[in-house]
């Protein structure tokens, strides 16, 4: 079945450090792949997304590319700030599935102190 | 982006009563919706895929009867937990899936706590 793995956390940066959090998925179609983060307390918003290979989404800084072959989907941020704090998920969904569900990874808490 | 709502924000109930959780797609109709339980510290758990006008299909080790689940209207699923016991104490979250699109949007999820 379709699978997501994540880097294990937790990670704790200092506030400007560069950001990498990792995450490979299995998938027996062609995916779709996010990253969703989590707030303390809150549901979860998807941060970027790309649908084919090659790809790179990127939203607030934060940026991914989708490598078919290395089946990775990466998170990256330059120089993170306090406010990044919070738990990233990376997902995907198989397009020709008529439910499209989002299979998960284990989420990955990140503090960034300042 | 699309905004999905849900209520209660949190709710107590005692061991042996019923609790009803809405979620609602605001600025879109929603044929499918999705219904998540989250343990602390953990990933997303899919619970079932709620269908407009159709049963909800849910996961392997998930009891039907035990969590309801009804999708009336394009806009509104309601997630049901019968009989609930302090180990149904958890963190529920639903998505709702935006027609001819991958994208789901989460509404900010519901705090149940079973005494």
């Amino acid at each position: 079945g379709d699978s997501v793995t994540q880097m294990e956390g937790p990670v704790t940066l200092s506030e400007e450090a560069f950001l990498t959090i990792n995450c490979t998925y299995t998938a027996t179609g062609y995916p779709s792949l996010f990253w969703y983060v989590q707030y303390p307390g809150e549901g979860l918003q998807l941060l970027l997304k790309a649908t084919k290979a090659d790809d790179k989404g990127s939203n607030k800084g934060f940026e991914a590319t989708y490598r078919k072959e290395t089946t990775s989907f990466h998170l990256e941020k330059g120089s993170v700030q306090v406010s990044d704090s919070a738990v990233y998920f990376c997902a995907l969904t198989i397009s020709s599935g008529s439910a499209r569900q989002l299979t998960f990874g284990s989420g990955t808490q990140l503090t960034v102190l300042p | 982006g699309a905004v999905v709502s849900q209520h209660p924000s949190w709710v107590i109930c005692k061991s042996g009563t019923s609790v009803k959780i809405e979620c609602r797609s605001l600025d879109f109709q929603a044929t499918t919706m999705f219904w998540y339980r989250q343990f602390p510290k953990q990933s997303l758990m899919l619970m079932a895929t709620s269908n407009e006008g159709s049963k909800a299909t849910y996961e392997q080790g998930v009891e039907k009867d035990k969590f309801l689940i009804n999708h009336a209207s394009l806009t509104l699923s309601t997630l049901t937990v019968t009989s609930a016991h302090p180990e149904d104490s958890s963190f529920y979250i639903c998505s709702a899936r935006v027609p001819l699109s991958y994208e789901q949007y989460f509404g900010p999820g519901t705090r149940l706590t079973v005494t």
